[in-house]
């Protein structure tokens, strides 16, 4: 069956550019997330969905950093005005469930570039 | 708040050899679950390893099992007989119910097998 993907796979932005970047979860998964992963770092949490409720943005680093997932499928995480410190892989993941027991399947990230 | 430590930056191993990828946490939540995850060069991170916190026994999966030591705090993860192909950056990530309901990744080990 389909993984998760993630739209585009590479981005160049310049800096003060607008970018949104795609999450399309396994179908049916009721939670989504949203990781930052900095080079040779761990992913960062940066937020989560339950359907289309966004329960948890703790992680977004600035007011500059959006998402959505308005019909519970679909997310989109938009940056605006990107500055070079956002140069990073963005990771998205789905589970099925709500629980720690559940696995979070990961799509193979959007590498974004500003420059 | 949660956090997981990987104190091994960089590990070789030869191959058919046994390795031991080491973790510790720290949570307050009784109630938690500790993941390992695979990432080759090419990006993705692959699921490798669950284990609860109420699990009686260590998990195992294949090659790998997972060495939990609840009042050590400690996930180590073991890959049995190493293949050339297990050359990757692995992470130990935790998950618990409270809190931010997301993953908390370590800092990585990169292990690499040699021939």
């Amino acid at each position: 069956g389909a993984g998760v993907s993630q739209s585009p796979r590479y981005k160049v932005a310049k800096r003060g550019q607008d970018v949104a970047l795609r999450c399309d979860p396994i179908s049916g998964h009721v939670s989504l997330f949203w990781y930052q992963q900095a080079l040779g770092q761990g992913p960062e949490f940066l937020t989560y969905f339950q359907n289309e409720a966004q329960l948890d943005k703790s992680g977004l680093p600035s007011d500059r950093f959006f998402a959505e997932r308005p019909e519970g499928s679909v997310s989109t995480l938009k940056i605006q005005r990107t500055q070079q410190e956002d140069s990073a892989v963005y990771l998205c993941a789905s589970s099925a469930g709500t629980g720690f027991s559940y696995e979070q399947y990961f799509g193979p990230g959007t590498r974004l570039t500003v420059t | 708040a949660q956090k997981i430590t990987q104190t091994q930056p960089g590990m070789f191993v030869q191959e058919k050899e046994a390795v031991t990828l080491d973790c510790t946490y720290d949570t307050s939540d009784p109630s938690y679950g500790l993941f390992w995850y695979k990432q080759p060069s090419s990006g993705e991170m692959i699921f490798l390893i669950y284990q609860g916190s109420y699990d009686q026994q260590n998990a195992t999966e294949g090659r790998y099992s997972l060495n939990f030591q609840k009042a050590r705090k400690s996930a180590n993860l073991v890959i049995s007989a190493s293949q050339l192909g297990d050359s990757a950056m692995y992470f130990c990530a935790m998950y618990t119910d409270t809190g931010r309901r997301a993953l908390t990744f370590g800092s990585g080990t990169r292990l690499q097998v040699q021939p």
